[in-house]
């Protein structure tokens, strides 16, 4: 059973840096097709995609938060890692983690199949 | 970035009415490339449909989606109890990602 668990600190000040952690089991991010990914959610608004990295330590970002993106890979402990500097209120939002099969003709090809539940940042002085 | 417009904000309804959701894409999309998500209040949101129109793993039949290039429909036929939400359309085709601002489906 494919699980994921967000963690990390549940306020940040302006301008700091944000380490969230997602702790994944029932599959290994060495495996050949697998993907996380991060999306956010401010409260009472829409999804955003954040970031993605793949198995084989390909990274991608959405475009607009680039610049303060960085997604790793954590293979000793299964985990995956998003740091996000100069946060702001605007930042404000719950964080999820979701694994992404990219095995052709597998099921959920390409989408985030199985999420965690999230974890609330608040960006305040 | 594609920008997916979803229709109606809201959607009022009976149990065991029927839901037709929209979601238009700015740009057209393949349709291996657009996924639908259901979200209740204080939960992460769940994968319904992916390419467009496959349920994914344990979504039951009444849950079926259609559509193709900048035209696509959610379809939730005989609305069950617990089919009361909001519903994600989102594209991945071109980078990035992107999702649609949602419809809910309440009760009436």
């Amino acid at each position: 059973q494919i699980t994921l668990k967000e963690s990390g600190p549940s306020l940040v000040k302006p301008t700091q840096t944000l380490t969230l952690t997602c702790s994944c089991s029932g599959f290994s991010l060495t495996t050949s097709g697998v993907g996380v990914g991060w999306i956010r959610q401010p409260p009472g608004k829409a999804l955003e995609w954040l970031a993605l990295i793949y198995w084989d330590d390909d990274q991608h970002y959405h475009p607009s938060l680039q610049s303060r993106l960085t997604i790793t890979k954590d293979t000793s402990n299964n985990q995956v890692v998003l740091t996000m500097t100069n946060m702001d209120p605007q930042d404000t939002a719950t964080y999820y983690c979701a694994h992404l099969p990219l095995i052709p003709g597998a099921s959920a090809y390409d989408t985030f199949d199985v999420w965690g539940q999230g974890t609330m940042v608040t960006v305040s002085s | 970035d594609i920008v997916l417009t979803q229709s109606p904000g809201t959607l009022s309804l009976s149990p065991g009415e029927r839901a037709t959701l929209s979601c238009r894409p700015s740009q057209s999309v393949s349709s291996s490339y657009l996924a639908w998500y259901q979200q209740k209040p204080g939960q992460a949101p769940r994968l319904l449909i992916y390419g467009a129109s496959r349920r994914a793993t344990g979504i039951p039949d009444r849950f079926s989606g259609s559509g193709s290039g900048t035209e696509f429909t959610l379809t939730i036929n005989k609305l069950e109890p617990e089919d009361f939400a909001v519903y994600y359309c989102q594209q991945y085709g071109p980078s990035p990602r992107t999702f649609g601002q949602g419809t809910k489906v309440e009760v009436k």
